[in-house]
């Protein structure tokens, strides 16, 4: 199975903020990668695909960037709504793996 | 719009059973590989299953092969995904969500999840 790695695991971070949590895969997934936003209580939503495509509706405040086994996501201009959990899936193949995920907070 | 209502979880004891049920609309359902994927107490995510648009072909993790199945019915006016937990150990406790692939075909990341059903094992 592809392992997935992020640093760091949890970040503080102010209003205004730029924020960029790295992403890691133990083998070349290629642009094979996702990213999600998760908050207690909420359905998972889906921010990023292929690496730097945003699916409808994300704003362009996210932006995503790597490949092989290197990727980024960046969050501009932090608001209150962006605090959260950041998990990355790499979907090259199968099992499908997600990174342990990045906690976003004040 | 895209819409997933995931049911059926609840309190379990090892061993029993329990089918998860995901009723999809806004979509055309027959079109898509539909996945399971649960987040464990510790918050991380895993995937468990994934079913093929025509149903003939299904994939799971190690963790649940042998124990879930996974199903759909693509006929009627409400399309269902269905997860078959048997066997069910107190690490299978977790908040399970349907997902939709962002395009046709197996190799392809989520657009849309469902809300989750959680699920509990425990004597």
């Amino acid at each position: 199975d592809i392992q997935m790695t992020q640093s760091p695991s949890s970040l503080s971070a102010s209003i205004g903020d730029r924020v960029t949590i790295t992403c890691r895969a133990s083998q070349d997934i290629i642009d094979y990668l996702a990213w999600f936003q998760l908050k207690p209580g909420k359905a998972p939503k889906s921010l990023i695909y292929a690496a730097s495509s945003l699916h409808s509706g994300v704003p362009s405040k996210f932006s995503g960037s790597g490949s092989g086994t290197d990727f980024t996501l960046t969050i501009s201009n932090l608001q209150p709504e962006d605090y959260a959990t950041y998990y990355c899936q790499q979907y090259k193949t199968l099992p499908f793996t997600f990174g342990p995920g990045t906690k976003v907070d004040v | 719009e895209v819409q997933l209502l995931a049911s059926g979880g609840g309190l379990v004891q090892p061993g029993g059973s329990l089918r998860l049920s995901c009723a999809a609309s806004g979509f055309t359902f027959e079109n898509f590989a539909m996945s399971w994927v649960r987040q464990g107490p510790g918050g991380g995510l895993e995937w468990v299953s994934m079913i093929s648009g025509d149903g003939h072909t299904t994939y799971y993790a190690d963790s649940v092969r042998g124990r879930f199945t996974v199903s759909r019915d693509n006929s009627g006016n409400t399309m269902y995904l269905y997860l078959q937990m048997s066997s069910l150990r107190v690490e299978d406790t977790a908040l399970y969500y349907c997902a939709k692939p962002y395009a046709s075909g197996t190799y392809y990341s989520f657009d849309h999840w469902g809300q989750g059903t959680l699920v509990t094992v425990s004597s």
